[in-house]
């Protein structure tokens, strides 16, 4: 049990297109989940916290009109990158943690290589 | 959120024991200590949890002192595909809170 999927697993795009990435959690109800972009051989940095029915939380720095987020239901968040660019290049991970779960345990989605030329 | 410090890397012969040891000084009373692995191109993995002294299951032990400022990932006989990034994060019990990845340690498992 648990399981978070993504899709896509990865994409090319131009730039200045529009990329929407989606997190679901399979098997059980998500009211937190996470985004999280990591760079080549560094750590993962979180961008942002997705809450269902409310607004995402932002971290410092992370632009909120160029990630768009939306948290629709208990089981999908989707990650949308407006206008990307080459810089935006880079492996999305979603996760999510279990409503019915005591304890801290995020469940993190394969991730998402996006690529934008 | 309490800040955590890892060695870097680390590189082991197949077969052997490995621990690695993650300082967080700062840990709150509610803190939960929690490792994961990743692999590359690959979301992280969750291995183990744990509040105080010791927790154990199929792939690893989880040590930690009274004072909790610290915690030890102990790997037992470790193999070539156990090559990965390992990461200590201290977090809120309660599910919701969000947590801060340090670097992590690499480990290379040596044939």
């Amino acid at each position: 049990g648990a399981v978070v999927s993504q899709h896509p697993s990865w994409v090319i795009c131009k730039s200045g297109t529009s990329v929407k990435i989606e997190c679901r959690s399979l098997d059980f109800q998500a009211t937190t989940m996470f985004w999280y972009r990591q760079f080549p051989k560094q750590s993962l940095m979180l961008m942002a916290t997705s809450n269902e029915g409310s607004k995402a939380t932002y971290e410092q720095g992370v632009e909120k009109d160029k990630f768009l987020i939306n948290h629709a239901s208990l089981t999908l968040s989707t990650l949308t990158v407006t206008s990307a660019h080459p810089e935006d290049s880079s492996f999305y991970i979603c996760s999510a943690t279990n409503t019915g779960r005591s304890y801290n345990e995020q469940f993190f989605g394969p991730g998402t290589r996006l690529t934008v030329l | 959120l309490a800040k955590t410090t890892q060695p870097i890397s680390m590189d082991s012969y197949e077969g052997q024991e490995v621990n690695i040891t993650c300082s967080h000084n700062n840990i709150a009373t509610n803190d939960y200590i929690t490792w994961y692995q990743q692999f590359p191109s690959q979301g992280p993995r969750f291995i183990i949890q744990g509040y105080k002294t010791k927790v154990t299951n199929e792939v690893a032990s989880l040590f930690i002192p009274a004072d909790r400022k610290s915690s030890t990932l102990s790997l037992p006989r470790v193999s070539l595909s156990d090559t990965a990034v390992y990461y200590c994060l201290v977090g809120d019990g309660g599910g919701y809170q969000k947590v801060t990845f340090g670097i992590g340690t690499k480990l290379q498992v040596i044939p």
